[in-house]
């Protein structure tokens, strides 16, 4: 069974207006947070990870929010650009496990 | 730095055959991880190394599966004998340490597909 869920496959937003991109995970154990973005035909990059010590991190306009009572993370992206289109992907784990475990993406698309 | 370099990029084989996917990692980057990506499952990782140890094998799907760290600037996942059910792609990635706050870096991948 998928620790690690993101329920959406895809979505499309509008150029300059906000993208939100979820992620549920099952095990509580999980204390540190990731998101990376993956262009095709390349490797994943990271992009902004959150400790479970926080309930939100912000980097320019990405911004990640941990809810842990209901066991989800998002992600948005305000204001979004068409160069943020890709595959989105969170990943989580537990301090000491060195294990990052993925959902299986969000295909973004940003349009002009 | 040239960053994780995974070689090839593309490979397809014949069912039956043996199949060297290849790494090198940032170098002075101390863990290795293979992980490999398809469309129901997403990216899961196989393995992963520490200063060319191997830590943690249970994500190998099978005993067709092998990987190894000879040096800390090179590493190969082998599958022998390959399987339709293979073909994906395949990312390997470094960290300075197994330990981050910042995630890995992953290389460009390498797309198998077996026929």
């Amino acid at each position: 069974d998928q620790q690690v869920k993101q329920n959406s496959p895809s979505l499309s937003v509008q150029e300059g207006r906000i993208s939100i991109l979820n992620c549920d995970y099952t095990n509580s154990m999980f204390d540190y947070f990731l998101w990376y973005k993956k262009y095709p035909a390349e490797g994943p990059t990271f992009l902004i990870s959150i400790s479970s010590i926080k309930d939100k991190n912000e980097d320019g306009r990405f911004t990640v929010f941990l809810n842990k009572s209901a066991k989800h993370l998002s992600l948005h992206i305000v204001p979004s650009q068409p160069g943020d289109s890709a595959v989105y992907f969170c990943a989580v784990t537990t301090s000491g496990t060195y294990k990052y475990i993925f959902g299986t993406g969000t295909r973004l698309k940003v349009l002009a | 730095d040239a960053g994780v370099i995974q070689s090839p990029r593309h490979e397809v084989t014949e069912m039956g055959q043996e199949v060297t996917l290849r790494c090198k990692p940032i170098s002075g980057h101390n863990s290795l991880f293979w992980y490999r990506q398809t469309m129901m499952r997403g990216l899961e990782l196989l393995i992963y190394f520490n200063n060319n140890v191997p830590i943690d094998d249970s994500g190998m799907p099978e005993d067709r599966f092998s990987a190894k760290m000879p040096n800390a600037s090179f590493s190969t996942l082998k599958i022998q004998p390959s399987e339709p059910r293979d073909s994906a792609v395949y990312f390997c990635a470094s960290s300075p340490t197994l330990t981050t706050d910042y995630g890995y870096t992953f290389g460009s991948g390498t797309r198998l597909t077996v026929v």
